[in-house]
């Protein structure tokens, strides 16, 4: 069974530019997480969907950054435009519902310069 | 989230049992705890969890003192390849990481 998929891998931007980050969470799992992690320091929670409904998002900087989960499958989270403090990995993971097991991909590490 | 305490690094020799120790006094009935592992470039892996009684799975063991205020998470025959930051997390909701203990494994 295949894990949660996570693309691009790596992406170097310079600041002020757009990026996006796709999900594929496991298949059958309501609940999906962004996670953010910085150099040295443990994932921090940015947003939490329940199907395709943001339940948690009181850690998302909206003022540069969006997400979505249509159809409650998939998830793109964006920042626009990117800073350089928004360096870092930024994680996603699924789980079968809130409570369960929760299960991360591999990450997409941004850069930016 | 009842916050936990770890020490930053531990070194164990390649063969014997990893025992990584885990403090989480404030802990509440309905929080479990659970460990993940996290390898260089790679997402955090789950490992195990558990509520009140000792657990254990192929990948370790878990043993969660009588008053829950503390945990022990035990690698029976540690490899080169378990070196990791290995996180232990309380959580009723959330999943709230800390900054997690380094091991490393020494030949």
């Amino acid at each position: 069974e295949a894990g949660v998929v996570q693309s691009p891998r790596y992406k170097i931007i310079e600041k002020k530019q757009p990026v996006a980050f796709w999900c594929n969470p496991i298949s059958g799992h309501n609940t999906l997480y962004w996670y953010r992690q910085n150099l040295g320091q443990g994932p921090e929670l940015l947003i939490r969907y329940e199907n395709e409904e943001a339940v948690d998002d009181s850690q998302l900087p909206k003022d540069r950054f969006s997400a979505e989960r249509l159809k409650g499958v998939d998830s793109t989270l964006k920042i626009q435009p990117a800073e350089l403090g928004d360096s870092a990995v930024y994680l996603c993971a699924s789980s079968g519902n809130s409570g369960n097991t929760i299960y991360f991909g591999e990450g997409s590490w941004l850069t930016v310069v | 989230d009842a916050k936990t305490t770890q020490p930053t690094s531990m070194d164990c020799a390649e063969g014997r049992a990893a025992n990584l120790p885990c403090n989480h006094s404030t802990i509440s009935g309905n929080e479990y705890v659970y460990w993940y592992r996290q390898i260089h470039s790679q997402g955090p892996q789950y490992i195990i969890h558990g509520l009140k009684n000792n657990e254990t799975n192929e990948m370790a063991s878990l043993i969660i003192t009588e008053d829950r205020k503390s945990s022990t998470l035990i690698l029976p025959h540690a490899t080169l390849r378990d070196t990791a930051v290995y996180y232990c997390i309380v959580r009723a909701e959330k999943l709230t990481f800390g900054t997690g203990t380094r091991l490393t494994i020494i030949p």
